[in-house]
């Protein structure tokens, strides 16, 4: 069955420092991994999306890491912000062949950046 | 550029009714995908739908259903209400068949009392 894990479940920093969150999957195949930011009762925005060959893809303070070998990825957050209080969320992909993809949201890490 | 739309923002249902949800999708896109989010957990897939067919089905009861329009928007429909729907709805489309790159709208709220 394909799961996402994501940890920590929650996350308190102060504001000014970095974080890095986690995702495992079990997801196969593989198609792509994205990660989402979804403030409280909104909907999730796209970060970044990395496919089976990226190792790395930035988006302004944010750097997300793929490793397909451990099946394991990560979203770095640098300088942290208020603004970065949301829920984010790792998101696979699987290639279920004939241009079919099926999606595994993992549950999400719930960060507060506290001033 | 308008990005996907949603209505209503929040609604309250009690049980037994139903519901009807509406997604408009970004302009020039052919495929709208439907989720439900509780609370403290990620989305869960419902429904997609590409060019007013249906393209995939999540793992939920018949009580839900849905439907795309000519001009790709699309409704998902919800009969005979229990409490444990009361989550936020998502709609989020696509350019075409594939859903690697969604692009999701600001949710529905349901409360189902």
């Amino acid at each position: 069955k394909n799961q996402v894990e994501q940890s920590p479940q929650s996350l308190i920093i102060l504001e000014g420092k970095n974080c890095t969150l986690q995702c495992n999957y079990t997801v196969s195949p593989f198609s792509n991994l994205r990660w989402y930011k979804q403030d409280t009762g909104r909907g999730p925005v796209s970060l970044t999306i990395m496919t089976f060959s990226e190792n790395t893809k930035s988006n302004g303070r944010y750097t997300a890491t793929l490793d397909a070998d451990t099946k394991q990825s990560s979203l770095h957050i640098t300088a942290s912000q208020l603004s970065d209080s949301a829920s984010y969320i790792c998101v696979v992909s699987e290639d279920s062949g004939a241009g079919s993809y099926q999606l595994t949201f993992g549950k999400g890490t719930k960060l507060s950046v506290i001033p | 550029d308008a990005g996907v739309t949603q209505s209503p923002t929040h609604l309250i249902k009690t049980r037994g009714q139903h519901v009807t949800l509406r997604c408009s999708p970004i302009s020039g896109h052919k495929s709208v995908s439907w989720y439900q989010q509780v609370l403290g957990q990620g989305p869960q897939f419902i429904f997609q739908y590409y060019e007013k067919e249906e393209r995939g089905r999540g793992n939920f009861p018949d009580r839900f259903s849905a439907r795309q329009f000519p001009n790709y928007s699309s409704e998902l429909n919800v009969n005979a209400l229990l409490l444990g729907d009361s989550a936020l709805y998502l709609c989020a489309s696509s350019l075409e068949g594939e859903v690697r790159t969604q692009y999701f709208g600001p949710g529905t709220r349901l409360l189902v009392l």
